[in-house]
């Protein structure tokens, strides 16, 4: 069965720090990726999807960036945290556009 | 672009009692997926029910089951003989079937269900 991993469980990391947020998957060859975020209480913004290996596609301009070097592996980065980019961050992946997403256990990311 | 709109941020329900969230969203589009997803306090996301916006039959999975409008463009899930357990923060998810548009979804903002014993 295919199951997906996120790390960290949780990150506190000061303003102006760099990020690096790792999802991957097992049991399924290229699956589409996305990233997501979620504000307390609301409901879940598109960061980023991916298709393919080196394929990414940004939906929201922000300090945010993703990248995809293994297949199964996404990968969400930054070279400077701001206050703004504290969040619940969730991976997902489906493995066709017309089949339904599961999510991973998610990143409870504070940024002071 | 695709909205997804929940007009109840909070909603209650006595045990084994039921009740039904509202969902409502905006499309130019004929083909596309509807999904409620769950999440509890560890905030992991739980696949509730998917409906084809192609299909007429609304789904059904045990105790869950939904009222899908395509002309209302109206999507609600109902919840019968609620359990303890079925507390949570409750998404309606809409996803476009266009392959250009990647699986994209768009999520409305959540209904916080409270079960009262």
């Amino acid at each position: 069965s295919q199951t997906i991993h996120q790390w960290p469980a949780t990150l506190v990391q000061p303003v102006g720090s760099p990020l690096s947020l790792e999802c991957t998957v097992e049991g399924t060859s290229n699956p589409n990726l996305y990233w997501y975020r979620q504000a307390a209480g609301r409901g879940l913004q598109l960061l980023f999807y991916s298709v393919g290996i080196g394929q990414i596609s940004s939906e929201v301009p922000q300090n945010l960036s993703a990248s995809r070097p293994q297949d199964r592996q996404f990968i969400l980065s930054s070279k400077k945290l701001l206050l703004s980019d504290s969040g619940f961050y969730l991976c997902a992946w489906s493995v066709r556009t017309r089949e339904t997403q599961y999510f991973g256990p998610g990143t409870r990311l504070l940024v002071l | 672009a695709q909205t997804v709109t929940q007009s109840q941020p909070e909603m209650s329900v006595q045990e084994a009692e039921t009740v039904t969230l509202s969902c409502t969203y905006d499309t130019s589009e004929s083909d596309y997926y509807l999904f409620w997803y769950k999440q509890p306090p560890s905030r992991q996301m739980i696949l509730v029910i998917r409906q084809e916006a192609y299909k007429q039959q609304n789904a059904t999975e045990n105790r869950f089951s939904v009222n899908f409008q395509k002309a209302a463009k109206s999507f609600s899930l109902k919840i019968s003989d609620s359990q303890l357990g079925d507390a949570a923060m409750y998404f309606c998810a809409y996803r476009s079937a266009l392959l250009a548009n990647a699986g994209k979804s768009t999520f409305g903002d959540g209904t916080t269900l409270t079960v009262k014993p």
